[in-house]
């Protein structure tokens, strides 16, 4: 079983839509979660971070974080076309990052 | 925000030749910078963890004599694909971490390897 598990989509969703991303983990000693955005032959980039359980917002972004269903989440409201990429939610615990496979979001305008 | 860079961008070689690929922390000093690869449509995949003046620490399954990775100073690491093969084809990225913030872990914008 992965550490971190995550449907590799794609999603397809109109402009302007609520965009539900979502994983799993397996380790209940993870403490920290985040999210990366990584379009077509870049690096990822960092989007959100939380640690523990709880919600986080930054502007149409909320990660959110269930440490009793070892689930987090990446929702997107509003989606816009340049939302389009593949995110990839991580877990972090001694120095180390632990990646979901990613999921392909396509915001159709 | 802090930029990690990398260098080249995209590398085409000959099988059986060794390929360097710098990795720099351009705007601070990163005690540890990690080596990941990339399949198409999949997940970033840890190959080793390097910290500075130490020997690396490489993830199960990857040969160490193959991936030879030297992180000389703060700014700077390099992975050298030695005798490389088409199936070392992939995308690597690398990362850096000022050991500032656990989550701080700035990535470049990776290194696209083709073997021929």
């Amino acid at each position: 079983q992965k550490e971190v598990e995550q449907d590799p989509g794609p999603l397809s969703v109109p402009e302007g839509a609520i965009v539900s991303l979502n994983c799993t983990y397996s380790n209940s000693a993870f403490q920290y979660f985040m999210w990366y955005r990584q379009y077509s032959r870049k690096g990822p980039e960092l989007l959100m971070y939380t640690y523990s359980s709880g919600n986080k917002e930054d502007g149409r972004f909320t990660a959110q974080v269930d440490k009793s269903s070892k689930y987090i989440s990446l929702f997107i409201r509003d989606s816009q076309p340049s939302d389009s990429a593949t995110y990839l939610c991580a877990a972090y615990n001694f120095n180390k990052f632990y990646f979901g496979s990613g999921t392909k979001l396509n915001v159709k305008p | 925000g802090a930029v990690v860079s990398q260098h080249p961008s995209w590398v085409i070689c000959k099988s059986g030749t060794s390929v360097k690929i710098e990795c720099r922390s351009l705007d601070f000093q990163a005690t540890t910078m990690f080596w990941y690869r990339q399949f198409p449509k999949q997940s970033l995949m840890l190959m080793a963890t390097s910290n500075e003046g130490s020997k690396a620490t490489y993830e199960q399954g990857v040969e160490k004599d193959k991936f030879l990775i030297n992180h000389a100073s703060l700014t700077l690491s390099t992975l050298t694909v030695t005798s490389a093969h088409p199936e070392d084809s992939s995308f690597y990225i690398c990362s850096a971490n000022s050991g500032s913030s656990y989550n701080e872990q700035f990535f470049g914008p990776g290194t696209r390897l083709t073997v021929l």
